[in-house]
């Protein structure tokens, strides 16, 4: 079945660059997806990338895909203290309906 | 503008109360979601409309009863809820580019069940 796994933490110092890592199971999935979920707050879309490109930059964020090894991931450049957030890797789930398959979520921490 | 509203933004129910949570987009997407989510966990898809008509229903209880009015509105019908039903509860909707969707998702209503 489709699975989306990420490590569950990172710590970064403001200014330094973070790297968000997931691997994803289902290559069928076309699109792949961030999102930011800050404390009690709903998801915020971060960005996305279609499974035929490699890279796509969205000012400080960079989302790289390797379709072969199915490894996705997020660069945030000069991280500030407002990236702490959770962030969730998603694929589309099976069917046409636009339903989401998340990974767990890596909780980014960023010291001052 | 990619605004989903969600009211109450937080309830507090009795397990013998009925309570509704409402969501609304007018992005004009077809596709609406609801999906709960549990602390320190990723949400989980509850039901998917899809044109004002239910298309996936994970297996939820039947003690939650969604329901879509019309395209720019979906409620959620919560009747003799249990506390470990406590939960953010999301709504989304989604624009569809073709081969894919673009997703996005309300601010949630925290429900507690007593």
């Amino acid at each position: 079945g489709e699975d989306v796994e990420q490590s569950l933490f990172l710590s970064v110092r403001e200014g330094d660059s973070s790297v968000i890592n997931c691997t994803y199971t289902d290559s069928s999935s076309t699109y792949l997806y961030w999102y930011k979920q800050e404390p009690g707050a709903g998801l915020q879309l971060l960005t996305y990338i279609f499974s035929n490109m490699d890279m796509k930059q969205d000012q400080r964020l960079t989302v790289l895909l390797n379709k072969k090894d199915k490894h996705l991931s997020l660069r945030i450049a000069d991280t500030q203290t407002g990236d702490s957030a959770i962030y969730f890797c998603a694929e589309s789930g099976g069917g046409s309906q636009g339903n989401l398959i998340f990974g767990k979520g890596t909780k980014l921490s960023v010291k001052p | 503008d990619t605004e989903v509203t969600q009211t109450p933004k937080h309830l507090v129910m009795g397990m013998t109360n009925k309570k509704s949570l409402k969501c609304e987009q007018h992005m004009g997407h077809r596709a609406m979601y609801w999906y709960k989510q549990k602390a320190k966990k990723p949400p989980e898809l509850m039901f998917v409309y899809s044109y004002e008509k239910l298309s996936i229903n994970e297996s939820v209880p039947s003690r939650f009863s969604p329901e879509c009015p019309n395209s720019s509105l979906l409620n959620l019908h919560l009747h003799a809820l249990q506390p470990e039903d406590s939960a953010l509860y999301l709504c989304a909707s989604s624009q569809n580019l073709g081969q894919g969707w673009e997703q996005y998702f309300g601010p949630g209503t925290r429900l507690t069940v007593t």
